[in-house]
């Protein structure tokens, strides 16, 4: 079964510095790989997705995100945080095999102190 | 182009009562899923609609139950309301059957409280 982990339940960084948001997934075979952002009372807005083409793959605001297969590992990144980058983010992974379901990690916490 | 609507907002039940949650997907998208959102944790996947018919659905007991409509908007409806079911619903649109890899676009959400 396919599952997801995401290391931190909350993360703080100082503006301007990098962001590093850990994620690690289970699966028999590499499956297809998103992050979303969340912000409060608001819907999930997804930043940037893997669908085993380049491994480096780039999002929108800045962030991109590393496909390790080795390390089982997605982490997102942003070399220079913003405060307006404050939210919750989730890790989210679906099967490459034909099937429908996504399942998300708890979420990440971002705080961004000035 | 229309984004992914739900209403209401925000809604307050109380325990053994039933609801019924709503959504409109995004202009051109013919599938729908619904997720549940506990506070503090991931969305949970509910189920999946594609042109009308349930494509999939996780662990949820039956008296969580789903329509979609000919212009693909959808409804979630939940039963004999329990306290856990306490949560933020999300609907989300996309536009194929298999969305491994297309993207799913988010409503707001309703946030639905059971007393």
């Amino acid at each position: 079964a396919q599952s997801v982990t995401q290391l931190g339940s909350h993360v703080s960084v100082s503006e301007g510095a990098l962001v590093l948001l850990r994620c690690n997934y289970s699966s028999s075979v590499p499956p297809y790989l998103f992050w979303y952002v969340q912000y409060p009372n608001q819907g999930l807005q997804l930043l940037l997705k893997y669908t085993s083409a380049a491994t480096l793959v780039k999002g929108i605001n800045g962030f991109e995100a590393e496909f390790k297969k080795s390390e089982t590992s997605f982490h997102l990144t942003k070399p220079s945080a913003h405060m307006s980058d404050a939210a919750e983010y989730f890790c989210a992974v679906t099967p490459n095999t034909g099937g429908f379901k996504t399942i998300f990690g708890a979420g990440t916490r971002l705080f961004v102190k000035a | 182009e229309t984004g992914v609507t739900q209403s209401p907002t925000h809604l307050i039940k109380t325990r053994g009562q039933q609801v019924t949650l709503r959504c409109s997907s995004q202009s051109g998208h013919n599938t729908v899923s619904w997720y549940q959102q506990a506070l503090g944790q991931g969305p949970q996947f509910i189920f999946q609609y594609y042109r009308e018919e349930e494509n999939g659905r996780g662990n949820f007991p039956p008296r969580f139950s789903g329509l979609q409509f000919p212009n693909y908007s959808s409804e979630l409806n939940v039963n004999a309301l329990e306290l856990d079911d306490s949560a933020l619903y999300l609907c989300a649109s996309s536009s194929k059957r298999e969305a491994s890899t297309d993207t799913q676009y988010f409503g707001p959400g309703t946030r639905l409280t059971v007393l």
